[in-house]
């Protein structure tokens, strides 16, 4: 079974711009959460998705918003883009079922702010 | 929320020794552990997790044990190898109502296993 693929696997982008980043979780999961990795901050949830709803929201600026589709697949977008997020985006998956559930994690995305 | 500390940031160690990383948390609530294994340039990877209704549980040269009466579990690696060598994140969270459970990790630990 595949996993968790995230795209593009790097990103240079300058202050003010903005990114997409697409995450496709593993066939049959319904639940994608999103993290983002920086040295200073170490690993920080952002948001989760489940069937089309975000469930869960981290304490985030409105600057970083997600969405996810019907077949799974989830978007986060950060707008204005700011020399801090710089950083590895993380997204990871779970059947989103029921109970407390293993997440698996992607590769993630390098996001360079120039 | 939750507050996971984790200990030691770095620990170096010889090929074949045992190896430690220790993780306590903050939310009694809290219900789920799960242990991952980051390598340069990857996404963390679960090598182990425990459930709250488990006290040990052990995975080849792996085992995790939790206490949660002191609100603490451990990573124990026995028979380390170089390959052991990597950034290993421990997280704890919680089932509540219709959430899942975000997860909340600690801020890692770098292992080096040295031949």
């Amino acid at each position: 079974k595949a996993g968790v693929t995230q795209t593009p696997r790097y990103l240079i982008k300058t202050r003010g711009q903005q990114v997409t980043l697409s995450c496709s979780p593993i066939s049959g999961h319904r639940s994608v959460s999103w993290y983002q990795q920086t040295p200073g901050q170490g690993l920080q949830f952002l948001f989760e998705y489940f069937s089309e709803t975000q469930r869960n929201k981290g304490n985030f600026p409105g600057r970083f918003s997600g969405r996810q589709f019907s077949n799974s697949r989830s978007e986060m977008n950060v707008s204005t883009l700011e020399l801090g997020d710089s950083a590895l985006y993380l997204c990871a998956s779970s059947r989103g079922t029921s109970g407390v559930e293993t997440q698996y994690f992607g590769p993630g995305t390098r996001l360079l702010v120039l | 929320g939750e507050n996971v500390e984790q200990h030691p940031s770095t620990l170096s160690v010889q090929e074949g020794d045992s190896a430690v990383i220790k993780c306590t948390y903050s939310d009694s609530a809290s219900n789920y552990f799960p242990w991952y294994k980051q390598e340069l340039g990857k996404g963390p990877q679960l090598i182990i997790d425990i459930r709250s209704n488990v006290g040990e549980k052990k995975d080849q040269r792996i085992a995790v044990t939790l206490n949660k009466t002191a609100k603490h579990f451990s990573l124990h690696i026995t028979e380390t190898q170089p390959e052991d060598s990597a950034v290993y994140f421990c997280a704890a969270t919680t089932r509540r109502g219709s959430t899942l459970g975000r997860l909340y990790f600690g801020r890692g630990t770098q292992l080096t296993v040295w031949p």
